[in-house]
């Protein structure tokens, strides 16, 4: 089964630096990758996806990058701010199983400080 | 935005007890399912549930665990007997369709002692 590798376990960054988390993956069949955010007691909130006819997609001040060959994608944050400190999951999905499965990383924490 | 309710946010149960934790998916969406998450670890699928049924379930959905959503109501996870593994934040999400944005609740808390 798909198996998806976060490679940051912590990330600390200054407010107003990017920050960027990469994930890797293993199922080829994967086509959706989402991102979702943790806060303390808090649910994840869906922050953006990518899916996989694209290699690039920006909402705001976030950017999610698609490396098909690679089996990579990654999240970068521009101008981090205070509120961005979370935890941070990625995700994968095989949208053309019957599911909707998702299989997650291991999460990042982030971390920015003014 | 469209929010998953889970109740309750945290239990204690007594090792060989049943628990049944609830969910109230968003209104309209037709897919749910539960995530397991033990502390420091990433979240693992357990299930899955469409039109009544179980449509994908885990190795970590043990035959102790069952799941059904009857006449539209909450989404149950039934664990009975429970276990002490058992204990881990149990997260319920749902979506309109398996190709669409997946919606989180806030998970919760069993402990199992």
């Amino acid at each position: 089964g798909e198996k998806v590798e976060q490679h940051e376990s912590t990330l600390s960054v200054r407010e107003g630096d990017s920050a960027v988390i990469n994930c890797t993956y293993t199922d080829t069949a994967s086509s959706y990758f989402p991102w979702y955010k943790q806060e303390a007691g808090k649910s994840l909130h869906f922050v953006i996806d990518i899916r996989s006819n694209v290699d690039r997609k920006q909402s705001q001040r976030l950017i999610v990058l698609l490396d098909k060959k690679a089996k990579r994608f990654s999240l970068h944050i521009t101008a981090t701010q205070p509120e961005d400190s979370a935890i941070y999951f990625c995700a994968a999905r095989d949208t053309g199983a019957n599911t909707g499965k998702l299989t997650f990383g291991h999460g990042t924490i982030l971390r920015v400080h003014p | 935005g469209p929010k998953v309710l889970q109740i309750p946010s945290h239990q204690i149960i007594d090792m060989g007890q049943m628990v049944t934790l609830n969910c109230d998916p968003v209104s309209n969406h037709l897919y749910f399912y539960w995530y397991k998450q033990i502390l420091g670890q990433q979240m693992e699928f357990l299930v899955n549930f469409y039109n009544g049924k179980v449509m994908e379930k885990s190795k970590l959905f043990k035959d102790q665990f069952s799941v059904e959503r009857p006449d539209g109501s909450y989404f149950t996870l039934k664990i009975q007997p429970t276990a002490l593994e058992d204990s881990a934040v149990y997260f319920c999400a749902s979506s309109l369709g398996r190709r669409t944005e997946v919606f989180f609740g806030k998970g919760t808390r069993l402990t199992v002692v």
